[in-house]
């Protein structure tokens, strides 16, 4: 299958600083990419999805301002965690899908913690 | 909103066969059921889709009803690695569709 690669696998910050998470197709070209959240024993919480040369588009309660997604390639799409606070302490786990793909392939996951 | 309904938590024994149900009872005609898992702290991993004939893989079977309102995802041999939360989704298969999570069913193996 399709590989996703994400970096780092695990960040620790100090509140107040700017953390940036990478997704990259290995494989395959990555029209859709998506970004996901997901707190201790919940399930994956959709933050945006984005297609490449566009701007993403955000689920609702999600900061846009403070989640910066950035997808400039067909292979790499990034999510910055801004002014980051202990609340955003959490695993973020990207997913890709190519051009006419029938399933999105998921990154290993990063796990944030701020302190 | 996940539109699909799945018990929070199943047991199985080792080596015998893990059968997990999905309810979807209001999916559409052009949506395909997707089957994800995650292991503890890893990402979701794709197993199996279908949208009305019965599939399998090298993975798992997937028995979708004749109504398709749920589905069952059988893993015929469950080993210890097999446990994992088992997610199953509803989607139309192409276009910019999100998958969207629901609370999934947590599977136990046991020795």
């Amino acid at each position: 299958g399709a590989v996703v690669s994400q970096h780092p696998s695990r960040v620790i910050c100090k509140s107040g600083t700017s953390v940036k998470i990478e997704c990259r197709s290995l494989d395959f070209q990555a029209t859709t990419m998506f970004w996901y959240r997901q707190f201790p024993k919940q399930s994956l919480m959709l933050m945006a999805t984005s297609n490449e040369g566009s701007k993403a588009t955000y689920e609702q309660g999600v900061e846009k301002d403070k989640f910066l997604i950035n997808h400039a390639s067909l292979t790499l799409s990034t999510l910055t965690v801004t002014s980051a606070h202990p609340e955003d302490s959490s695993f973020y786990i990207c997913s890709a899908r190519g051009v006419g793909g029938t399933e999105a392939f998921f990154g290993q996951g990063t796990r944030l913690t701020v302190v | 909103d996940a539109k699909t309904t799945q018990p929070p938590s199943m047991d199985c024994a080792e080596g015998r066969a893990a059968n997990l149900p999905c309810n979807h009872s209001t999916i559409s005609g052009n949506e395909y059921v997707y089957w994800y898992r995650q292991i503890h702290s890893q990402g979701p991993q794709y197993i199996i889709h279908g949208l009305k004939n019965n599939e399998t893989n090298e993975m798992a079977s997937l028995i979708i009803t004749e109504d398709r309102k749920s589905s069952t995802l059988i893993l015929p041999h469950a080993t210890l690695r097999d446990t994992a939360v088992y997610y199953c989704i509803v989607r139309v298969s192409t276009g910019f569709q999100k998958l969207v999570f629901g609370t999934g069913t947590r599977l136990l193996v046991s020795p």
